[in-house]
């Protein structure tokens, strides 16, 4: 299994549907994000879990809820979202310790289209 | 506020040398990261400055000025699988708690041959 996994690579859906889109790390990290990536802008964060407790949570709209059950598992449910909401959805883990770099692993994620 | 600055397009050819230049203005330092991202890949980690300097790694090299605000990436002997985009990010704040990035926008680095 690769690092950071992401399913489903695509996903198209309407303004009233509601959908989640699941990430699963393999690298034992202890942190797990979320990220919007839009064209011509940075990547924005959206939420940090570590050891599955949120610590972040950057002004995220309520239409968009994380959930994170375990320290692998970390999913983004979708619901009556806007057109503006299209974007490329990252998810990436990381190491949290003062003894390494922290590099954050990203997985390569959802495609994300809404009608 | 945060506020990352890079090119946003570079060409550069084959076998050349390119540096891609980022400045950074950040409540905070503590670290600064190169990634790399492949169109429709994730961003994989190049390479991290901490301290003020130099860090080589292979092809690639990454400098740190913490007093100007600045960080290049060099990329020698350009191969056409170097094109990519390339993105720089600080982390802002240290301790516990301390896992947010701010991303620049990126630089799109298009190798010719």
């Amino acid at each position: 299994e690769t690092g950071v996994t992401q399913t489903p690579r695509h996903l198209v859906m309407g303004m009233t549907n509601k959908k989640s889109l699941k990430c699963e790390q393999h690298l034992g990290h202890n942190a797990m994000y979320w990220y919007k990536q839009s064209a011509k802008k940075p990547l924005e964060l959206m939420f940090v879990y570590n050891f599955k407790e949120q610590t972040e949570n950057n002004s995220v709209p309520s239409r968009f809820s994380p959930e994170c059950p375990n320290s692998s598992h970390l999913f983004l449910h979708l619901h009556t979202l806007q057109p503006e909401d299209s974007a490329l959805y990252l998810c990436a883990s990381s190491q949290e310790s003062s003894l390494n770099y922290n590099e954050q692993f990203f997985g390569p994620g959802t495609r994300l289209t809404v009608l | 506020g945060q506020n990352i600055d890079q090119p946003t397009e570079m060409t550069a050819t084959e076998g050349a040398i390119v540096q891609i230049n980022c400045t950074y203005q950040t409540s905070g330092f503590n670290g600064l990261f190169w990634y790399q991202q492949h169109a429709g890949e994730a961003p994989t980690f190049l390479s991290y400055n901490v301290l003020d300097g130099l860090e080589e790694k292979g092809r690639f090299s990454s400098f740190l000025s913490r007093s100007k605000g600045y960080s290049y990436l060099l990329l020698k002997e350009l191969q056409m699988k170097d094109s990519a985009s390339y993105l720089c990010a600080v982390r802002p704040n240290s301790g516990a708690g301390s896992y947010q990035l701010t991303f620049g926008k990126g630089t799109k680095l298009s190798v010719i041959p």
